[in-house]
């Protein structure tokens, strides 16, 4: 299953401030995820991004909330802008395991809490 | 809206025993489902996935899926304390990559 390297691991930020976060592939997938997990709750998916196109948000994300980029098939960053402390939440990205191998793996997480 | 549905918990079993973990579905056209585990504070890991109706078995793990019934259920023989942890349920929307995941079972197994 390919590797996943996650970072930062952990932030805490200011209110109204940006954090960009990086998710780096050990092997080329065509599509990344990333999910949002607050706390005490399950993983919503935020968006699906492709390499070469915008990324694909879903209902209740918007872009200019969590810019997405995805500038080749090992990388995508997932933006949180303007933060407030309702977005204090585990930031996830995930790749799809492969039709030989299944599944989906997670990177490490990035625990935000925003202040 | 496509949902997944599982019991909170938390689902307390003896050591030794069996856990039996259920998860439900809306989307019938649903192909693919992953039983994963989360350690408090941790990403989540997957332990196994299905594709087919019955049975798939790995290790002490045993997924069962019935697509008629739209449920999918994970049991744990031999349940360890480590395996302690919320284990999340999640199905893949018909016709694209994305999963939809459940909300999780606490599983606690007392030593």
């Amino acid at each position: 299953s390919a590797v996943i390297s996650q970072k930062p691991s952990r932030d805490i930020c200011q209110r109204g401030t940006s954090l960009t976060i990086q998710c780096q592939v050990d092997s080329q997938v065509t599509m990344m995820f990333w999910y949002r997990q607050q706390p005490g709750q399950s993983l919503t998916l935020i968006a699906t991004a492709n390499q070469g196109s915008e990324a694909t948000y879903e209902s209740g994300f918007v872009i200019d909330k969590f810019p997405i980029s995805r500038p080749n098939l090992t990388f995508s960053t997932l933006t949180v802008s303007n933060m407030s402390p309702e977005d204090s939440s585990i930031y996830l990205c995930s790749v799809e395991g492969g039709l030989t191998w299944g599944g989906y793996t997670f990177g490490s997480g990035t625990r935000l809490t925003v202040v | 809206q496509k949902e997944v549905e599982q019991n909170s918990g938390p689902l307390s079993v003896p050591e030794g025993a069996i856990a039996s973990l259920n998860c439900t579905y809306s989307d019938r056209g649903s192909q693919s489902f992953f039983w994963y585990r989360q350690y408090s504070g941790k990403s989540p890991e997957l332990i196994m996935f299905i594709y087919s109706n019955g049975d798939k078995e790995d290790g002490r793990f045993t997924a069962q899926l019935n697509k008629a019934s739209q449920y999918v259920s994970l049991l744990i023989r031999d349940s360890q304390p480590s395996d302690s942890a919320t284990y999340l349920c999640a199905v893949s929307i018909t016709g694209g990559n994305k999963l939809v995941f459940g909300a999780g079972t606490i599983l606690r197994v007392k030593s």
